[in-house]
């Protein structure tokens, strides 16, 4: 069945450093999203891409989806404390599925 | 003020119980969900109701029945729990269908069977 590979399954970064997530789909998508969770919190909804090769900012956040549209990331510069959480990204069907990836937790160390 | 609003917060029982969790939304979205967070995070999607019709029940053992007694409530219940229920219960609600519009989650029912 169509999956959604999310790597890396942990990250451990300094506050201040960069952090990378990167999501492959096994098909192409009609669209990503990406969520984050807090400890102890529900996923929150960040951003939707939709178009190939779109690019998003959100402050020191930056979302892409690829051309062929089967692959996305999420980049954070300079992370801070409040960073911390789960990073999901999720693959949207055009129908009423969406498949989540595995999430990065991310720990950043003050 | 809560757009998805689920309860009880925190769920504990024996094995062999029944139980269910409830879900309401206050955002006038037509499709809800539920989905089942395990111990390493994982969300996997369950049921997905349409305008109180469902259209999504993945791989669930039938011990789990959702009910949608119109589009804006979405329960859950469970008959005969087994230790391996134990997990977060996430409602969620989209305007549309999912692929085409985001997820709004609820707090979560953290279930703990013993």
């Amino acid at each position: 069945g169509q999956q959604v590979m999310q790597i890396p399954q942990y990250q451990h970064v300094q506050e201040g450093e960069d952090f990378t997530t990167y999501c492959n789909s096994s098909t192409t998508l009609s669209n990503i999203q990406w969520y984050k969770q807090r400890p102890g919190g529900h996923p929150v909804f960040l951003i939707q891409l939709v178009k190939s090769g779109e690019v998003k900012k959100q402050k020191r956040l930056t979302f892409q989806f690829g051309e062929a549209k089967k692959n996305s990331s999420l980049h954070i510069t300079a992370t801070q404390t409040t960073d911390v959480g789960t990073y999901f990204c999720a693959g949207g069907t055009g129908g009423f599925k969406t498949i989540f990836g595995a999430g990065t937790r991310l720990f950043v160390k003050a | 003020d809560t757009a998805v609003s689920q309860t009880p917060k925190y769920l504990v029982t024996q094995m062999g119980n029944d139980k269910s969790i409830k879900c309401e939304q206050n955002l006038g979205h037509d499709t809800m969900y539920w989905y089942k967070q395990d111990s390493k995070k994982f969300l996997k999607i369950m049921f997905s109701y349409n305008n109180k019709e469902l259209i999504i029940n993945e791989t669930v053992p039938n011990r789990f029945s959702p009910k949608s007694p119109d589009k804006a409530h979405l329960n859950l219940h469970i008959n005969s729990l087994e230790l391996g229920d134990s997990a977060v219960y996430f409602c969620a609600s989209s305007q549309v269908g999912t692929g085409n519009s985001p997820l709004h989650f609820g707090n979560g029912t953290r279930l703990t069977v013993t």
